[in-house]
């Protein structure tokens, strides 16, 4: 069965800094791979996902993340974050299987 | 169109007692999932349907949880005799599932359970 690591259950940024959020699966043949953000108060809402193709996979809000199959990784980042970016961030992986596993979640704290 | 929505919003129950939580999702969507939000951890798959299939229970704690669905409408998550480990955060995910598993699930907003 697929599962989740996300490495950093916090991550504490600097506003307009850049973040990288990690996110590790178990191996196989085939993945689907998906960033979902929890913004404080709200449901979870999908930022991006990747299929199939580009291994670079952009999201809304400015994030992206980049598959990497020999590290079995989906990496999310963005290049300068802003206070609106403060929630949690969970990372998914889906196989042929019907479910999607999620990762424990990481929080990203925004500094001024 | 509307969303997914979950009621109620919160519950307070005493341990021991049985305790309903209900899932509309959103019109048209033949996948549903419930998941469990513990304070501090990740979603916990806790069970999925899909159309007129035998749904995947693989995730379900204890034989004290149960669910049900009626056709592609709503859902009901029970849980019988509650203990305070199961206080948490119920979510339940609505999707397409018309490309397999790479559609996007939409969540509700969640009912929060709280057994004293």
């Amino acid at each position: 069965a697929q599962s989740v690591t996300q490495l950093d259950s916090q991550v504490p940024v600097f506003e307009e800094a850049p973040v990288e959020l990690r996110c590790n699966y178990s191996s196989s043949v085939s993945v689907y791979l998906f960033w979902y953000v929890q913004y404080p108060n709200q449901g979870l809402q999908l930022l991006l996902k990747y299929l199939s193709g580009s291994t670079l996979v952009k999201g809304i809000n400015g994030f992206e993340a980049e598959f990497n199959k020999s590290q079995t990784s989906f990496h999310l980042r963005k290049p300068s974050v802003h206070i609106s970016d403060t929630a949690e961030y969970f990372c998914a992986v889906s196989d042929r299987d019907d479910k999607i596993i999620f990762g424990k979640g990481t929080r990203l704290h925004i500094l001024p | 169109g509307a969303g997914v929505s979950q009621s109620p919003s919160n519950k307070v129950t005493e341990k021991g007692k049985d305790v309903e939580l209900r899932c509309d999702p959103i019109s048209g969507h033949t996948a549903l999932y419930w998941y469990r939000q513990r304070l501090g951890q990740g979603l916990e798959f806790l069970i999925y349907f899909q159309g007129n299939s035998a749904p995947d229970k693989s995730g379900l704690p204890s034989d004290r949880f149960s669910a049900e669905r009626t056709g592609e409408s709503v859902s009901t998550l029970t849980i019988q005799r509650t203990q305070q480990e199961d206080s948490a955060v119920y979510l339940c995910a609505s999707s397409l599932r018309l490309a397999g598993p790479t559609d996007t699930q939409y969540f509700g907003p969640g009912t929060r359970l709280t057994v004293l």
